[in-house]
């Protein structure tokens, strides 16, 4: 059964600062992945989305690798700035299954 | 091309009546998928739909918990009886027809509160 974990729960940073948030997962086999930011009390905005076969993605300040092999994917955010606070949500989805496997997120704050 | 709407927003009933929760998909997309996010809790997958069909419903409670996508008008998430346990907010997604789906785009959700 795939599980997907992300570290750390929580992160604080000063304005300005490059940061990395983990994202793994047990079962290799996965069709893609993707990153989502939650904002509190809204839905999921989709950052990025990598497919099985790609080592990463970019977007802005946004970069985000996958290690299938190792069960591992990171979101790098460079230059980071308050608006960029949110929750940060990893899913995978299986190569068997439909659904969207989320991890628990990872709750960023961005201090001015 | 407006994104995926939910409706209502925000929804409270009494324990012992009925939710209903409602997803329109983004225009062209015939693949509605719902989940649910339990206070402290990740999202967690409930059921996935296709145009009069339920394609995959293994994560959907065994009881009390419905879903339908008619042929015309949106998807419906029901909920009867509701109990406390039931709060949460439930989110839909859609994405486009064909085999090769990628991305699934997400609506605001509809928070539940049960009292």
């Amino acid at each position: 059964k795939q599980e997907v974990t992300q570290i750390p729960a929580a992160l604080s940073v000063p304005e300005g600062e490059n940061l990395v948030l983990n994202c793994s997962f047990t079962d290799s086999a996965i069709y893609n992945l993707q990153w989502f930011r939650q904002d509190p009390g809204k839905g999921l905005t989709s950052l990025l989305l990598i497919q099985s076969s790609q080592r990463e993605q970019t977007s802005g300040r946004l970069n985000a690798s996958l290690d299938k092999s190792s069960g591992r994917s990171t979101l790098y955010i460079a230059a980071s700035q308050p608006g960029d606070s949110a929750t940060y949500l990893c899913a995978v989805k299986d190569q068997a299954g439909t659904a969207l496997i989320f991890g628990k997120g990872t709750t960023l704050s961005v201090s001015s | 091309n407006a994104g995926v709407m939910q409706n209502p927003r925000h929804l409270v009933r009494r324990r012992g009546q009925e939710a209903r929760l409602r997803c329109s998909p983004m225009k062209g997309h015939s693949h509605v998928y719902w989940y649910r996010q339990l206070p402290e809790e990740g999202l967690k997958f409930m059921v996935y739909l296709q145009k009069e069909n339920i394609i995959d419903e293994s994560g959907m409670p065994k009881e009390r918990f419905s879903a339908e996508f008619p042929k015309e008008g949106p998807s419906i998430l029901r909920i009867q009886q509701v109990v406390r346990g039931d709060s949460a907010a439930y989110f839909c997604a859609s994405s486009p027809p064909g085999e090769n789906v990628y991305e699934q785009y997400f609506g605001p959700g509809t928070r539940l509160t049960v009292t």
